[in-house]
């Protein structure tokens, strides 16, 4: 089994309509991230949160929302998709920087 | 506004021959610098790190080069293989907070 897990990996949805990414991982860390990436921009940091009682918003959180449901388990939720939300989801976990990020493989997501 | 910016978007270099990576940064208050490969399909992985006390830091044919006063910094990929073909990303962080990612860079290898 992957270290961080992401489902679904490839999803279509309709413009207005409730959809949610789910991660879990195997790794024990406390830390856990969202990112989207979209080419020309890099990775893009939506939601963070260090533990589960912590949760940050990151430099596009507007549209999206999270919930920390345990350790092992971090969840994105965009309330009503628009087109523009079409993107490459990452999940990530780290026990600190020098350690690294371990990503999952990624949620493409496009919004019609 | 991405607080690291990262050139160039894209390039293509010859198998044995050097591949340069170029990142620029605003906040001095950033205090991690690192390098993420990211192979098609997968997540982006840590190749490579440096802290702005030391002005290189060299694992295998990876180099990065650090320039604190002009802000700088660079990935060397030497002898260019291609399984080196992937995007790599630069990254800067303060106080072991969050990462900040550049736009990333493409690098194809021919043989």
């Amino acid at each position: 089994d992957a270290d961080v897990t992401q489902t679904p990996r490839n999803r279509i949805t309709k413009t207005g309509k409730r959809i949610m990414l789910e991660c879990s991982q195997t790794k024990g860390h406390d830390r856990m991230y969202w990112y989207r990436q979209d080419p020309g921009l890099g990775l893009r940091l939506i939601y963070y949160s260090f533990d589960v009682k912590d949760i940050n918003k990151g430099e596009i959180s507007d549209g999206y929302s999270v919930s920390r449901q345990a350790q092992a388990k971090f969840s994105l939720s965009l309330e009503s998709a628009i087109p523009n939300q079409t993107a490459l989801y990452f999940c990530a976990t780290s026990v600190n920087r020098n350690y690294g990020y371990t990503f999952g493989s990624g949620t493409r997501l496009t919004v019609v | 506004q991405q607080q690291v910016k990262q050139s160039p978007q894209s390039l293509i270099v010859q198998k044995g021959g050097i591949s340069i990576i170029n990142c620029a940064y605003e906040n001095t208050a950033f205090d991690y610098f690192p390098w993420y490969q990211q192979f098609p399909g997968k997540g982006p992985a840590l190749l490579i790190a440096i802290r702005p006390d030391v002005s290189e830091k060299k694992e295998g044919r990876f180099t990065i080069s650090f320039n604190k006063s002009a802000k700088q910094f660079s990935l060397h990929i030497m002898d260019s293989q291609p399984g080196d073909s992937a995007t790599y990303f630069c990254a800067a962080s303060i106080n072991d907070y969050k990462l900040s990612f550049g736009a990333g860079t493409t690098v194809t290898v021919r043989a």
